[in-house]
């Protein structure tokens, strides 16, 4: 069975401050793809970023970066220079196809304050 | 980019009655997603609605209490039949689509029917 922790409930930062948001997934399929979304207090969900199991390279997306690990099988989640629209929270997400059936994680609570 | 509207975005309910929300997307798609999130949890996929076929659900969700329609390759319903408060949620629907980074396909989603059963 396919699971998704993310330990972190809710994580405060001042703004300028850098913040990790960790994913640990669990999966029997070789084959497989992790999101990460944002939920902000709208209530709408973006999409951020899909990653296949394949591909362990490191992603920057402007203050974004993601760290694919599959040898500890993490998948974290780094904002550079937080600010105060970054306030939300963010879910990671797993599923054994490219896109449809997601798992979620329990989502973490970034609140970032001036 | 996909386009996803729902309607209603918000309704209060009474128990016992039953809450049909529609999803509209703005290109044709093959499967499109039910999902529900309940208040302060993560999102839980309830079924996969294809079109011209049953709905394929998730475990812990059954047609009778969650029927689902997909008429054509643009549209679904989900139906919250013999609403409970324990039914209160927001209600998303989701679909694959082509994103703005070229051949990337992401996961898109509606904004939600928020739903409150008195």
């Amino acid at each position: 069975a396919q699971k998704v922790t993310q330990a972190q409930t809710e994580i405060s930062v001042v703004e300028k401050e850098d913040v990790t948001l960790d994913c640990v997934y669990e999966t029997r399929d070789t084959t497989y793809y992790l999101f990460w979304y944002k939920q902000p207090p709208s209530g709408e969900l973006v999409f951020l970023i899909r990653r296949n199991s394949f591909d362990e390279q490191n992603e920057i997306s402007g203050r974004y970066s993601w760290n694919f690990q599959k040898s500890t099988s993490s998948f974290n989640f780094t904002i550079t220079a937080s600010q105060v629209v970054d306030s939300a929270v963010y879910f990671c997400a797993l599923s054994e196809y490219s896109w449809g059936k997601l798992q979620f994680g329990a989502g973490t609570q970034v609140v970032v304050t001036p | 980019s996909a386009v996803i509207s729902q309607k209603p975005s918000r309704d209060i309910c009474q128990r016992g009655t039953s809450l049909t929300i529609q999803c509209q997307v703005d290109s044709q798609v093959t499967m499109m997603f039910w999902y529900r999130q309940q208040p302060g949890q993560s999102l839980t996929l309830i079924a996969t609605a294809n079109q011209g076929s049953e709905a394929t659900y998730e475990s812990g969700f059954v047609i009778d209490k969650f029927p689902i329609s997909r008429p054509n390759l643009t549209f679904s319903t989900l139906t919250v039949s013999n609403l409970s408060p324990e039914d209160s949620s927001i209600y998303l629907c989701s679909v694959e689509g082509r994103g703005g980074s070229g051949s990337y396909n992401e996961q898109f989603f509606g904004p939600g029917t928020r739903l409150t059963v008195l």
